[in-house]
Order: C-alpha cells, then structure tokens, then sequence
C-alpha cells in the first residue's frame, strides 16, 4: 500500500496570509490526526478526525481548523499566520479502532515544512 | 494530565553497543505506549508498540521495548547497536480515553559511532 501522502512539502509564506495543508492518508484508514513539530516545543496534537468528524482536539488557538473528506483525505488550514506557526505539520493516518478496543498505530506522513516570514 | 519524559536528550554508543533510550509515562487509564524514530526531514516510522500483554515487545530493525508498569517506564534497547540507527527517537502514549491523541516526550537524538 502506499503510505501518507503530504502536499506541498514545503511552504513559503508572510504573516497574516492562510494556508491550507492536503493529507491523504493509507488506503482504508479512516483517521487522521494533524502534529505540529517544533524544535522549541516538540510534537504537539492538533487535532483527530474520524470518518468526517473531529475526534479530538489538542490546545490550539481557532486559527487551526481542519477538515475530513469522504474518501477519507483530510486538510488542516491555518488563518492570519503567525511568525510562531512556522513548523514541520504531520499528518498521521490509522485503521480505525479494533472491536476490542485495543489501537492501532499511526503511521506518518513526511511533513509539510511551513515557513512564515 | 498524561505526560512523557525522555530524560536523555542524547544517547551516544559505540557500534556494536547495546543501546537503551528511556522514556517514562504518566497517565489516568491504560497506557498504550509507542515507540517512532524520525530520519532528517523525514516524518515519523513507527518501530513497536504495548498494547497489553507480554512486556518484552519486539519491533522493526531489532528493536525491542520492556514495559515496567510498577516503574512506569517504556525503555527501548537493541542489543548491537548500527552505525545507520543513528536518528531522532520519540517514545508516545495513547491513553485509552483520549481517542486518537497521542502525547510525544521531547526526543532522545541516538548517535551510533563507528
């Protein structure tokens, strides 16, 4: 199968635009979660959907939205950006949650690089 | 509030080495615990995972990870360390209450000397 897939890779932009970032996750799985990497912060959980519904949401100001579609590809957008917002975003797809209960893993994306300026 | 420390920001061993990155959890259901390694301007690879059951768990590469749920502890070894496992490493946890979340510890950046 082919693996998560993330576009553009890399992204140039000024303070107050809005970006919009593509997600297609492995075939079949329905979740999707958004990472934001930072070398002063680490990884950070923005944000889970699951079959077109946000599932969970980390501490992130409204500027951060995201989206899923039917076929399962997800976009995150971030409005009025900020010097602060300039990062690696991952995307992370996996299959959805057994009838046991038990998780599976997530298998990630390489990244869109974002840089603000 | 669930939390993961890797208390080493660095782990340097000598090829050939075993190898153990540390990592510690706290969380307030049943901790599932995972283990990714990060290439330069790469994203993550998922390398084993606990779920339950035996606590020696086995992953990609030669891996392995020994879960202590006394000491709360996730440490990852591999008992002859390679020159090309040197990379950024993230022990996670999921907790059973929390959905998809997964909360990440700081990294440990692994250098495998010749």
């Amino acid at each position: 199968k082919a693996g998560v897939t993330q576009t553009p890779r890399y992204l140039i932009k000024t303070r107050g635009q809005q970006v919009t970032l593509s997600c297609s996750p492995i075939s079949g799985h329905r979740s999707v979660s958004w990472y934001q990497q930072t070398p002063g912060q680490g990884l950070q959980f923005l944000f889970e959907y699951f079959s077109e519904t946000q599932r969970n949401k980390g501490n992130f100001p409204g500027r951060f939205s995201g989206r899923q579609f039917s076929n399962s590809r997800s976009e995150m957008n971030v409005s009025t950006l900020e010097l602060g917002d300039s990062a690696l975003y991952l995307c992370a797809s996996s299959a959805s949650m057994t009838s046991g209960g038990t998780y599976n893993e997530q298998f990630f994306g390489p990244g869109t690089r974002l840089t603000v300026l | 509030a669930q939390s993961v420390a890797q208390p080493e920001d660095q782990v340097n061993v000598a090829e050939g080495n075993p190898l153990t990155v540390k990592c510690t959890y706290s969380v307030s259901g049943n901790p599932y615990l995972f283990w990714y390694v990060q290439y330069p301007n790469r994203g993550l690879q998922f390398l084993l995972k606990y779920i339950t059951g035996d606590n020696l768990v086995k992953g990609s590469y030669g891996f392995e990870a020994e879960f202590n749920k006394s000491q709360t502890s996730f440490h990852l070894k591999k008992p002859s360390a390679l020159v090309s496992d040197s990379a950024l490493y993230f022990c996670a946890v999921r907790d059973s209450n929390q959905g998809g979340k997964l909360i990440f510890g700081q990294g440990t950046e692994l250098s495998v000397k010749p």
